[in-house]
């Protein structure tokens, strides 16, 4: 069975203060890792996607990265707009189609 | 870019209620999925449809069922809404040839009293 865990549940940064968001994830024969972000009461909005170990995206603050067993968001000098959910997902060959999620991070950014 | 838009953003319904919940994408998009998303559970999958007029079950089908009459449209059914039920549910499309890359749209708060 596919799985993808997060880590941590929640981080908390100043702004300026560098971090990164863990994903690890366990699928047969993967297809993708993608990241989303997602606001409070609103649809998750895509950020990347990551097709083999190596691999890295970046979009203004984030960077995505991808070994064979996890996937790195790295957010550097974050903004207090920067603070959301981060989900990470997964997508594997027996599972045409269908994502397994994360349960996300939620992170938060103070000024 | 690709747009996926949902009927309602908040709904009230009562417990008996057939309540039905639409999608719609703008990209011609094969493949549509319907997700609840509830604190601590993260996002489950309801159902699924790789075309128009099938329909696969995903992880928690109970008490749904769904409809793919056109391609662009796909919807999803409470047939007896339960207050179990009140959750935030979530549309999304995919599409050839990132068949895995899902886009989703702003989703339904449903509450059921």
């Amino acid at each position: 069975e596919d799985q993808v865990t997060q880590s941590p549940e929640a981080l908390r940064l100043q702004e300026g203060e560098s971090s990164s968001l863990n994903c690890s994830y366990t699928v047969s024969g993967l297809r993708g890792l993608f990241w989303y972000r997602q606001d409070p009461g609103k649809g998750p909005e895509f950020l990347f996607t990551l097709y083999s170990a190596g691999e890295e995206k970046e979009k203004e603050r984030l960077k995505a990265t991808l070994t064979k067993k996890e996937s790195f968001l790295h957010i550097t000098a974050p903004k207090p707009e920067d603070s959301a959910t981060y989900l990470c997902a997964a997508a594997g060959g027996t599972s045409y189609g269908k994502l397994t999620f994360g349960q996300g991070t939620i992170l938060t950014v103070h000024p | 870019d690709v747009k996926v838009t949902q009927s309602s953003r908040y709904l009230v319904k009562r417990t008996g209620e057939k309540v039905f919940l639409e999608c719609v994408q703008d990209m011609d998009h094969e493949n549509m999925f319907w997700y609840r998303q509830d604190p601590g559970l993260g996002l489950r999958l309801i159902y699924f449809s790789y075309d128009v007029k099938m329909k696969e079950k995903g992880d928690i089908p109970e008490g749904y069922s769904v409809s793919r009459e056109k391609k662009e449209r796909f919807s999803l059914i409470l047939e007896s809404a339960s207050t179990n039920q009140t959750s935030m549910y979530l549309c999304a499309s995919s599409g050839v040839p990132q068949t895995y890359e899902q886009y989703f749209g702003p989703g339904t708060r449903l509450t059921v009293t």
